[in-house]
Formats: C-alpha cells, sequence, structure tokens
C-alpha cells in the first residue's frame, strides 16, 4: 500500500516569498492533517480536513498560511508571505477517520532566509 | 501548561539496560493515548497503542493512569536501534484530535 506521498521535499525560500507544498494521503483515508514541526519540538497541528471540509484550523496563522483539499483527496499548503519564523518541517499525515492512526508523510523540510 | 508534557532527555543508556519515560496531560477528559517513535530527520511511526489496562509488546509496556493523568512507557534490554525520539499523544474529548507532546529523546550506547 503506498503511504503518504509530500513534496518537496526540501525548500529553501527568501523571507516575504511564498511557498506552496502538496500532500497525497493514502488512498481511501477521509481525514487529512498538516503539521508544523519545528526542530527539538513536537509536531504542533495546523489544520484538520475530514474529506473536504475543515475540522479544525485553530492553531493555523490565517493572515499567512492558507490550506485547501479540493475533491477531498489532496491537499496544498500555502505560506504567503513568508516569515523566518516558519523553518520547519511540514508534516503532511492522514487517517481512515478522526481520531484513528495517523501515518505520516516524509515531510518537507522549509528554510526561510 | 501545554496540554501534554514530556522530559526532552536525553536520556543516555547502555545496550540492555531497562528505561522508562512518563507523559503527563492536562484534558482530564482526553480520550484515547498513543507511542509514536521518529528517528532523526525522518516523519512520527505509531509506536504502540496505550489502553486502559496496560500493553505490552515484545521489549515495550505501556501504561495509562488516568487518576494521574500520565502515560508511561518501558523499554526493556534496550538495542542500538532503539535510539529515537518518542512521542506521547492525546487524543481530546471528542476523540477527534491529536496533540503531540514534546518527545523525548533516547540515546543507547554500546
Amino acid at each position: 500500500e503506498a503511504g503518504v506521498a509530500q513534496s518537496p521535499r526540501y525548500k529553501i525560500i527568501e523571507k516575504r516569498q511564498s511557498v506552496a507544498f502538496w500532500c497525497n494521503p493514502i488512498s481511501g483515508h477521509a481525514t487529512l492533517y498538516w503539521y508544523q514541526q519545528i526542530l527539538g519540538q513536537g509536531p504542533k497541528l495546523l489544520i484538520q480536513f475530514q474529506n473536504n471540509g475543515v475540522v479544525d484550523d485553530s492553531q493555523l496563522p490565517k493572515d499567512r498560511f492558507s490550506a485547501e483539499r479540493l475533491k477531498g483527496v489532496d491537499s496544498t499548503l500555502k505560506i504567503q508571505p513568508a516569515k523566518l519564523e516558519d523553518s520547519a518541517v511540514y508534516l503532511c499525515a492522514s487517517s481512515p477517520r478522526t481520531g484513528d492512526i495517523e501515518y505520516f508523510g516524509p515531510g518537507t523540510r522549509l528554510t526561510v532566509t | 501548561r501545554k496540554e501534554v508534557e514530556q522530559d526532552p532527555g536525553p536520556f543516555n543508556v547502555p545496550e540492555g539496560a531497562t528505561v522508562a519515560f512518563n507523559c503527563t496531560y492536562s484534558n482530564s477528559a482526553s480520550q484515547s493515548f498513543f507511542w509514536y517513535r521518529q528517528d532523526c530527520r525522518k516523519e512520527p511511526k505509531l509506536l504502540m497503542s496505550v489502553y486502559s489496562s496496560g500493553n505490552e509488546d515484545g521489549r515495550f509496556t505501556a501504561q495509562l493512569n488516568r487518576a494521574s493523568q500520565y502515560i508511561s512507557l518501558l523499554i526493556r534490554d534496550s538495542k542500538l536501534s532503539d535510539s529515537a525520539t518518542y512521542l506521547c499523544v492525546v487524543t481530546n474529548n471528542a476523540g477527534n484530535m491529536l496533540t503531540f507532546g514534546g518527545g523525548t529523546r533516547l540515546m543507547v550506547k554500546p
């Protein structure tokens, strides 16, 4: 069974630039999550989708971050404009249903200079 | 107080040692509990779920203490390959959102 796919794996941008990340969850998984993991910390949930609806986005900095999951499958996370403190690994995860075991993708390592 | 707290470590132990980690959580109505393992520069992967009655998987034992609001992970006969960060994960009241602790780093030395 294919796992969660993410791209790109690495991205380096300058502050104030824009960046977008893509995630393809495990086939059939209804729930999709985006996490931000800063070095030395645990993953922090940014947004959770159930199919193509948002379950929770309370920790998403909406002035600069946006995410969508059109058609309830793939998802994109965008940052515009990026700040230095956005440097982190952005992890996408999926699960068959909310509260179930989450399967993580390899992450996108973002460096903002 | 953080929702899920862990001692960041690192815990440096020799091969063959027994090591235990604790994790405390603030929401007394949390529904489910997990331990995830994260290797350096890799994604987190589920290690084991934590059940009210406690559960064991080979050298790993997880326990839940609802009264004191903590979960524990015990690793017996540590192997070099156990070196990783162990993340404690707790769900909310409805059981539909996971919160991760900051992780405990374990280093097993020869």
